[in-house]
């Protein structure tokens, strides 16, 4: 079956612009969750959607949103962008309570 | 509150064995483990639940000790494909799902 994918996988961006990241999770998958990737940070993350509800969010400014459609395909939002921006941002979907995550390849986020 | 991993970084060649610890501050309900390698996205290894439950790999083992609030990933006889850096993750809110804080990884290279 197809994976999490993950559209753009790279992306150059100006400070101050925003962006739009997209996540389609495994068909069945209602659950997905967002981190960001920084070599210095690890994997921080973001929020975590199910069933179109944020369950939990983290420790983010609010320029990070979210949101989650009726398919369970999501999307993160970041505006005003920063150069600490610059990132790996992967999701990941996974069944629900006790499973594993499946990540996407991530989406790349250069921030100039 | 983020699990601590250790050691930070090792360095194998083909056939040893290796081990890689994961402590918690809090209690645990589940641990999850997983392998990135370079430029790739997270790859889901195993996940142990409180109880003894087990799901995942068959060729990497672990242990979930509860009351030490620790969980050991064991590769033994490794090999050039394990390469690659492991995180552990643990979920924030407690039970076995909510969304997951990672460590900060162990960088795992084999050499010939």
């Amino acid at each position: 079956k197809a994976g999490v994918t993950q559209t753009p996988r790279y992306l150059i961006k100006t400070r101050g612009q925003q962006v739009t990241l997209s996540c389609s999770p495994i068909s069945g998958h209602r659950s997905v969750s967002w981190y960001q990737q920084t070599p210095g940070q690890g994997l921080q993350f973001l929020f975590e959607y199910f069933s179109e509800t944020q369950r939990n969010k983290g420790n983010f400014p609010g320029r990070f949103s979210g949101r989650q459609f009726s398919n369970s395909r999501s999307e993160m939002n970041v505006s005003t962008l920063e150069l600490g921006d610059s990132a790996l941002y992967l999701c990941a979907s996974s069944q629900g309570q006790g499973d594993g995550y499946t990540f996407g390849s991530g989406t790349r986020l250069t921030v100039v | 509150q983020q699990p601590v991993q250790s050691p930070q970084a090792v360095i194998l060649r083909e056939g040893e064995d290796a081990v890689i610890n994961c402590s918690s501050s809090k209690a645990l309900y589940s641990v999850h483990w997983y392998r990135q390698k370079h430029g790739e996205a997270p790859v889901f290894l195993m996940i142990l639940l409180k109880g003894g439950e087990q799901k995942g790999h068959e060729k990497i083992s672990a242990s979930f000790n509860e009351k030490k609030q620790q969980s050991s990933l064991y590769l033994t006889a490794s090999q050039l494909s394990y390469s690659g850096t492991y995180f552990c993750g643990t979920p924030n809110y407690g039970g076995s799902q909510g969304n997951l804080i990672f460590g900060k990884g162990t960088k795992l290279s084999v050499k010939p």
